[in-house]
Order: C-alpha cells, then sequence, then structure tokens
C-alpha cells in the first residue's frame, strides 16, 4: 500500500519561501494516471487545499494561493514539492500530501516565525 | 468567493442515524463536483471516506454512505458507533480547484 511522508524544515522566516518535500513509498510515484495533492490545516481550523500535480507535470492551484505556490515532481526520486513564497504567520499549520486525497501523510507541521 | 458549508456541529446518540451535509454557495451540488468525505480525528491526518458522491474505500464501514439530497451532498451515518466521533469535511471540485467544506464536529452522546 502506498505510503506517503512529508519533511522539510519546521520553522521558516516571515517573507521567506517554504519548501516541503512528500516521499512516496510502496509504489512509484509515476506509475498510474494518479495526481498528487498538497493540503494544509492550521490549528484548531479547517482543512484547505493548496494545488496538485500530474505525473506529467501539469499543476492546479487553489486561485487564493496561486501567486505564491509552486508544485513540482521528481519521478526518480518518488517525490514531489512544495514551494510556497512569502510566507507570513498565517500560513503557519500542518501541511498533508496526499494521493488523490485518497492516501495522506501524516503532516507536518510549519511555523512562520522570526 | 465560493463558499462550502457544512452544520458547524451535530449530535447523535449510539446507535442512531444522522446525516451530515455539503452545500455550495454556486447553486446546486452534482455529481459533477465529485464530492468526497473526510474523518478526522484529534491529532490524525484527514481519512478518506467517501468518493465521486457515493463510492466507499475498501476500509470504509458499511453504516458510512454517501448521496446527493436535493442539490446538496450529504454523507449519512447509520448505526453510529462511539468511534464515529470526529471532525468530517467535504470535498468539491469546481472544474480545476478542490474546496473542502468548513468541517462539521460530530458528538456521539
Amino acid at each position: 500500500q502506498v505510503q506517503l511522508q512529508e519533511s522539510g524544515p519546521g520553522l521558516v522566516k516571515p517573507s521567506e519561501t517554504l519548501s516541503l518535500t512528500c516521499t512516496v513509498s510502496g509504489g512509484s510515484l509515476s506509475s498510474g494516471n494518479y495526481y498528487w495533492s498538497w493540503i494544509r490545516q492550521p490549528a484548531g481550523k479547517g482543512l484547505e487545499w493548496i494545488g496538485l500535480i500530474y505525473t506529467s507535470g501539469s499543476t492546479k492551484y487553489n486561485p487564493s494561493l496561486r501567486s505564491r505556490v509552486t508544485i513540482s515532481i521528481d519521478t526518480s526520486k518518488n517525490q514531489f514539492s512544495l514551494n510556497l513564497s512569502s510566507v507570513t504567520a498565517a500560513d503557519t499549520a500542518v501541511y498533508y500530501c496526499a494521493r488523490e486525497f485518497t492516501y495522506w501523510g501524516q503532516g507536518t507541521l510549519a511555523t512562520v516565525s522570526s | 468567493q465560493t463558499v462550502v458549508t457544512q452544520e458547524p456541529s451535530l449530535t447523535v446518540s449510539p446507535g442512531g442515524t444522522v446525516t451530515l451535509t455539503c452545500a455550495s454557495s454556486t447553486g446546486a451540488v452534482t455529481n459533477g463536483y465529485y464530492p468526497n468525505w473526510f474523518q478526522q480525528k484529534p491529532g490524525q491526518a484527514p481519512r478518506a471516506l467517501i468518493y465521486s458522491t457515493n463510492n466507499k474505500h475498501s476500509w470504509t464501514p458499511a453504516r458510512f454512505s454517501g448521496s446527493l439530497l436535493g442539490g446538496i451532498a450529504a454523507l449519512t451515518l447509520s448505526g453510529v458507533q462511539p468511534e464515529d466521533e470526529a471532525d468530517y469535511y467535504c470535498l468539491l471540485y469546481y472544474g480545476g480547484a478542490w474546496m473542502f467544506g468548513e468541517g462539521t464536529k460530530l458528538t456521539v452522546l
């Protein structure tokens, strides 16, 4: 069964770029016509879809975040990544990666603070 | 600004039946919105329950079912168990973008 694991720095300074990686195991990221998503959840609040990427490299982003988000994929490493630029305290959240919203990682907390 | 609305909270007795709903500010929810439902317990990642309106994952208990009711997506729990106490989120597709509902806190009491 496919498993996903998020990784990245837990602390980012305001105005800098948050970079997270999702490592996929138990299957090849490039096999099957799947899309791979990033979702986030501020403490005590609801879920917010950030964006997704297909194995082809095609992307879709949340319109409210589009100007700051880049999602990329590295099939050779079985990983996909999230870059969120110009972060503020409002970007502090648990960040999840998922395969088609079916299989989810455990989440990683990213805190924006100086 | 599109909003996906769910009941903020619901309470159900063990063994009872409860329906959670998911409405879109853009109008009637149809199969083309591919409604998904998720369960999230404290400190855990969300768990997928239902996809494309009424399809269950292999791990979804039989007591959970999804449907469309008069232009609203619905998740029905029949024979509620204490372990069903959790937050529930719906997810809708808007032609290239996805949006989660605000979530429903379900209390089993």
